[in-house]
C-alpha cells in the first residue's frame, strides 16, 4: 500500500543551525501539507502546498520556514535559523484531492530536536 | 481558529469492555477524520465522516458525526489490547484543507 515516508527520523541540530527536512508524498497526489507535534501538545497545522505554491499557511509559519517541491518526488521544510522551541515532531501529510472528500495521509514524521 | 476537544483524555479499561470517546467544537466543519497515533509515529486514518448524521462502521468501531457537523463520537464494542493507542480526531473547516486536532484520548486496554 502507498505511503509517504519522511528523512530523517531525528534530526539533532543547534539553536541558530538550518535544518531540511524531507518528504516523499504518495505519488499520484497532488496536496501537500506540514504540521508539527510539540510533546505532549496538539498537532497544529503548517502550511499546505499545491501546484508549486503555498496554498494556505498558519501563524506558525513565519519567515523561518519555507517549502519547496525540488522534483516530482520529494517535498522539503526547511527551517532557515531554528530555535529551542522548533523542537518537535514534523509531519509530512498528502492528499489526492481537495474537497470534502478528501483524506489526509500522514507520513512517520521526523523528531527535531534542537540543543 | 476551530477548536476541537476531545473527551476523556485519558481512559484505561479491561479487554472486552466497551468504550465511546468525544470530538466537541462550537463550529461546523464540513469533514471529521478520525485518526490512531502510536508513539512516536505519524497519525494513521481511521475514517472520514461527512454528512451530518452520518454512522460507519469499521469492524468493532463506529463513528458517528452529529447532525449539525459540530460533534462526533467513536465507540469501540468488546476493546482488545491492540486497539491502545492515541486516538484524535482532525476536522476540516472551510479553508483549503487544513485540518483542526483535538488533543486526543489516550485509550490502554489492558488484557
Amino acid at each position: 500500500e502507498p505511503e509517504v515516508t519522511q528523512t530523517p527520523s531525528h534530526q539533532v541540530t543547534q539553536m541558530g543551525q538550518e535544518v531540511i527536512l524531507r518528504c516523499v508524498p504518495i505519488s499520484n497526489h497532488l496536496y501537500f501539507y506540514w504540521y508539527r507535534q510539540i510533546l505532549g501538545q496538539k498537532v497544529e497545522f503548517l502550511v499546505s502546498f499545491y501546484n508549486n505554491e503555498i496554498s494556505e499557511k498558519s501563524e506558525i509559519f513565519d519567515d523561518q520556514f519555507s517549502v519547496e517541491r525540488p522534483d516530482g518526488s520529494n517535498f522539503t521544510l526547511k527551517i532557515r535559523s531554528t530555535k529551542l522551541e522548533d523542537s518537535a515532531m514534523y509531519f509530512c501529510a498528502s492528499s489526492p484531492r481537495q474537497g470534502t472528500l478528501y483524506e489526509q495521509y500522514f507520513g512517520p514524521g521526523t523528531r527535531l530536536t534542537v540543543t | 481558529t476551530q477548536l476541537l476537544e476531545q473527551s476523556p483524555q485519558f481512559l484505561s479499561i479491561q479487554e472486552g469492555e466497551n468504550l465511546t470517546v468525544y470530538c466537541n467544537s462550537s463550529s461546523v466543519f464540513s469533514s471529521l477524520q478520525w485518526y490512531r497515533q502510536e508513539p512516536g509515529e505519524g497519525p494513521v486514518l481511521l475514517v472520514t465522516v461527512v454528512t451530518g448524521g452520518e454512522v460507519k462502521k469499521l469492524k468493532r468501531l463506529t463513528f458517528q458525526f452529529g447532525d449539525a457537523r459540530k460533534d462526533s463520537s467513536l465507540h469501540i464494542t468488546a476493546a482488545q489490547p491492540g486497539d491502545t493507542g492515541l486516538y484524535l480526531c482532525g476536522g476540516r473547516g472551510s479553508t483549503l484543507g487544513r485540518l483542526y486536532f483535538g488533543r486526543g484520548t489516550q485509550l490502554t486496554v489492558w488484557p
